[in-house]
């Protein structure tokens, strides 16, 4: 039984560029989170999604989106990129939108430079 | 919005001797605390997790405690030994329509031989 799976798992990307990040969950599972982990530090909650309908949203700006496809699978894109965009992005998946246990994809390191 | 403190930021314990990583929380209504282990390069693992009608839960050799009225949340790990060597996060979460966890900042823990 496959776990979350995330594509690419490295990326290294120019500053103003632009980026796609993808994410399959566990088969079942309905709802998809991101996280950003900067290094060094704990995950930072961006967006979760249920039923193609956003769910929730973190403190980022306006250059991150993300959408939630019909078989569950999820896709996050980053505009304009900044050097601060560095880290490392965990997908989630859940059963259901409030479901305990998240389980973690090994998840996407985006380097810009 | 919620915040998270987690205590000490790096812990050595000997093999075999007990380690306690502590966090606190601000928001009142936070009821679903999880506690993940990522080992460096890996995706964060749930480990345990307790809900805030639960003062304790164990699983084998780890256990976490919860003070509501005080805000905080303990994870025990009794005999360690040198795989649990990792850096643990807690996080806490409220109720409502999503789950999204706010991340403490983590601590590494190393069990030395």
């Amino acid at each position: 039984d496959a776990g979350v799976t995330q594509s690419p798992t490295h990326l290294i990307k120019t500053r103003g560029q632009h980026v796609t990040l993808r994410c399959s969950p566990i088969s079942g599972h309905k709802s998809v989170s991101w996280y950003q982990q900067v290094l060094g530090q704990g995950p930072q909650f961006i967006f979760q999604y249920y039923e193609k309908e956003e769910r929730g949203r973190g403190n980022f700006p306006d250059r991150f989106s993300a959408r939630q496809f019909p078989n569950y699978s999820s896709e996050l894109n980053v505009n304009a990129l900044l050097l601060g965009d560095s880290a490392l992005y965990l997908c989630a998946s859940s059963l259901a939108p409030t479901g305990d246990g998240y389980t973690f994809g090994s998840g996407t390191r985006l380097t810009v430079v | 919005g919620e915040n998270v403190e987690q205590h000490p930021s790096t812990l050595s314990v000997q093999e075999g001797d007990s380690a306690v990583i502590k966090c606190t929380y601000s928001d009142s209504a936070s009821n679903y605390f999880p506690w993940y282990k990522q080992e460096l390069g890996k995706r964060p693992q749930l480990i345990i997790d307790i809900r805030s009608n639960v003062g304790e839960k164990k699983d084998q050799r780890i256990a976490v405690t919860l003070n509501k009225t005080a805000k905080h949340f303990s994870l025990h790990i009794t005999e360690t030994q040198p795989e649990d060597s990792a850096v643990y996060f807690c996080a806490a979460s409220m109720g409502g329509s999503a789950r999204q966890l706010t991340f403490g900042s983590g601590t590494q823990l190393t069990v030395l031989p």
